[in-house]
């Protein structure tokens, strides 16, 4: 079975800290995506990569980066924390190209006060 | 840009119902179309792919079908049970890695 971890189920921050959300993947799986998830508006894409090193920007990549170092890892970065920020954050993995299932992570739900 | 609805929000029905899920999208120029099944505070759990070039995905209780000339899929669960209360997010995939998240139904099978 695919497993997709996310480092940390609940977080909380205070406005103005540099956080980071891991998420690792244990499929070989080229292809790595962030989103966020707030009532009403749905799943929504920060970051995805399809390769070790490769980024793009999804719909809502402002006052976010991503790091992908390895190819099971794809870190998330709030460089400057944001009230605004608080939501469910999700990760998921896919094999490769636009046929293929995505595998979720459990979610870090992260507050920032 | 590619707008993805599901209605209603929110379903009850009692257990041993058949019911239906909607999903209604405007772009039909997609690669494939995915169902989600989510539990509170949880993540996603991928229940059913149909590929651009399917009609319909069967796997247990659970057929989804698709019609890309008129934008829609459906999630047929026959014979629900409380374990299904869920809230069931349908996503399609269009170009260049892009992935469209509807809102979601919450079902809740009443014992």
């Amino acid at each position: 079975d695919v497993k997709v971890t996310q480092s940390s189920r609940y977080l909380v921050k205070r406005t103005g800290e540099k956080v980071f959300l891991e998420c690792v993947q244990d499929m070989d799986h080229e292809n790595m995506f962030w989103y966020r998830q707030d009532p009403g508006l749905g799943l929504r894409l920060i970051y995805f990569s399809y390769d070790v090193k490769m980024k793009e920007k999804g719909d809502i990549p402002e006052g976010y980066s991503v790091s992908r170092e390895k190819k099971e890892r794809f870190s998330l970065i709030l460089e400057s924390a944001s009230t605004n920020q608080t939501s469910m954050y999700l990760c998921a993995s896919s094999l490769g190209g636009l046929s293929e299932t995505q595998y979720f992570g459990p979610g870090t739900r992260l507050l920032v006060l | 840009k590619q707008e993805v609805t599901q209605i209603p929000a929110a379903l009850s029905v009692p257990e041993g119902e058949n019911l239906v899920l909607n999903c209604s999208f405007t772009d039909s120029a997609i690669y494939n179309l995915q169902w989600f099944r989510q539990d509170p505070g949880k993540g996603l759990t991928s229940l059913l792919l149909i590929q651009s070039s399917q009609r319909e995905q069967t796997s247990g209780r659970l057929n989804a079908s698709l019609d890309k000339s008129s934008g829609r899929s459906t999630l047929y669960i026959a014979a629900s049970q409380p374990g299904d209360s869920a809230t069931y997010l349908c996503a399609l995939s269009g170009g260049y890695q892009k992935v469209t998240f509807g809102t979601g139904t919450k079902l809740q099978v009443i014992p």
